[in-house]
């Protein structure tokens, strides 16, 4: 799987977007990025995931470059909740015999400040 | 959909002891996975199933780590004689099409 690059932290002003970068430079053609957060002491959760098209739900928007080297995680409307770390992961198509496990780095630290 | 649940979801034991965590996952998620978190890292993947079917697992299970489904709904994660360095988070996730869902995750402390 790709490696992923990350900011270690991020501050965010609460009511603000949060904007949060990741760059996986080497990424090919069939593999997907994901973002997960983890809220302290909590387990990873899911928050989105995309290939090549920008996606959005109710949670966050998901911004992928044309050269699919990077991507970008909106939070719209921070609140003092979304206050955690937030994982991106890059991860091969599934197939029957592979490209089963997320491989987690140590994420950007997001602080939402009142 | 009540989520993937974990049991305890805190342990404290001493070294040498022996363990069980129990994982249910979604219903219906025919894979499940197990990872291990320590203090300032992200997750590690474990070992996985697919139904009852242990398919793949990680240099970081040890021999004293066994993981089972027996019937292809719940799992079980156990470590035997347990060290410090067994302290951490152990997850469990599940997912049915492309997307795993964690659980609460269970913590070990060994002293």
């Amino acid at each position: 799987d790709a490696k992923t690059t990350q900011p270690p932290s991020m501050d965010c002003a609460e009511g603000r977007a949060a904007n949060l970068p990741c760059n996986h430079s080497t990424i090919s053609g069939n593999e997907y990025v994901y973002w997960y957060r983890q809220i302290h002491s909590q387990g990873p959760q899911y928050i989105i995931h995309g290939l090549k098209n920008n996606e959005t739900n109710e949670m966050a928007s998901l911004i992928i470059t044309e050269d699919r080297k990077s991507s970008t995680l909106i939070l719209p409307h921070a609140t003092l909740r979304d206050t955690a770390v937030y994982y991106c992961i890059v991860r091969g198509i599934l197939t029957n015999f592979g490209n089963e496990k997320l491989t987690f780095g140590t994420g950007t630290r997001l602080t939402i400040i009142p | 959909d009540t989520g993937v649940s974990q049991d305890p979801r805190h342990k404290i034991t001493k070294r040498g002891q022996n363990v069980t965590f129990r994982c249910d996952p979604i219903s219906e998620h025919n894979r499940l996975y197990w990872y291990r978190q320590t203090l300032g890292q992200g997750p590690e993947f474990l070992t996985y199933f697919q139904n009852e079917a242990q398919l793949e697992k990680s240099r970081l299970l040890s021999d004293r780590f066994s993981a089972e489904r027996p019937k292809g709904s719940f799992s079980t994660l156990e470590i035997q004689r347990t060290e410090q360095g067994d302290s951490a988070m152990y997850l469990c996730a599940s997912r049915s099409t492309d997307t795993q869902y964690f659980g609460p995750g269970t913590r070990l402390t060994v002293l």
